[in-house]
């Protein structure tokens, strides 16, 4: 059964960091493009950011470039949101996706909150 | 960037009864597009891929259509579960979700 469980979430202060993590399980971690959504309490989704298989590749929307890193480690068949000099537009609940060998998103986990409030 | 346009924004319908729900991008997205359900708590869940391609285990009642920058996403026979909220994606350039519509029980 693939599994994806988010963590690092919280309450931060804007200007402040958090990193979130992702586990993985039920499948082949390191032959998926994976991927983080975000949404706000109350909004719409918006594709914050993925990566290559091996981690070559990484993109962003263009409101956390610069701010933001997604990285992975296959080894530990895990995936990373480093987030930094944060702002209260970025609280949200964050999904840690994979992307189907069709590149759609075929299964998520169960999102992490974060907060950016003084 | 290519923005997605939903409507209506709500749709208020009785169980049986067919939704029929549109997602406009702003340009060609060619067949790159997919639509999501997703319930109040919950995460989405793929229903359609690549405009008309039932994601795995999704009822027939769900169809998608079209291609370009029109399309549709169409519920044959609304079933209790189906009220909830549907997003489209594009993945022509990078990827963006449409603002959604909801379907209500009227």
């Amino acid at each position: 059964e693939v599994q994806l469980v988010e963590s690092g979430g919280g309450l931060v202060q804007p200007g402040g960091s958090l990193r979130l993590s992702c586990a993985a399980s039920g499948f082949t971690f390191y032959t998926y493009w994976m991927t983080w959504v975000r949404q706000a309490p109350g909004k719409g989704l918006e594709w914050v950011a993925n990566i290559k298989e091996d981690g070559s590749e990484k993109y962003y929307v263009d409101s956390v470039k610069g701010r933001f890193t997604i990285s992975r480690d296959n080894a530990k068949k895990s995936l990373y949101l480093q987030m930094n000099g944060l702002r209260a537009e970025d609280t949200a609940v964050y999904y840690c996706v994979r992307a189907a060998t069709t590149q759609w998103y075929d299964y998520w986990g169960q999102g992490t909150l974060v907060a950016v409030s003084s | 960037e290519i923005v997605l346009t939903q409507s209506p924004a709500t749709l208020s319908l009785s169980p049986g009864e067919r939704a029929t729900l549109s997602c406009r991008a702003s340009q060609s997205v060619s067949s790159y597009l997919a639509w999501y359900q997703q319930k109040p708590g919950q995460a989405p869940r793929l229903l359609i891929y690549d405009a008309s391609n039932r994601a795995t285990g999704i009822p027939a009642r769900f169809s998608g259509s079209g291609s370009g920058t029109d399309f549709t996403l169409t519920i044959s026979s609304l079933e209790p579960e189906d009220f909830a909220v549907y997003y489209c994606q594009q993945r022509s350039d990078l990827f963006t979700f449409g603002p959604g519509t909801k379907v209500d029980i009227k």
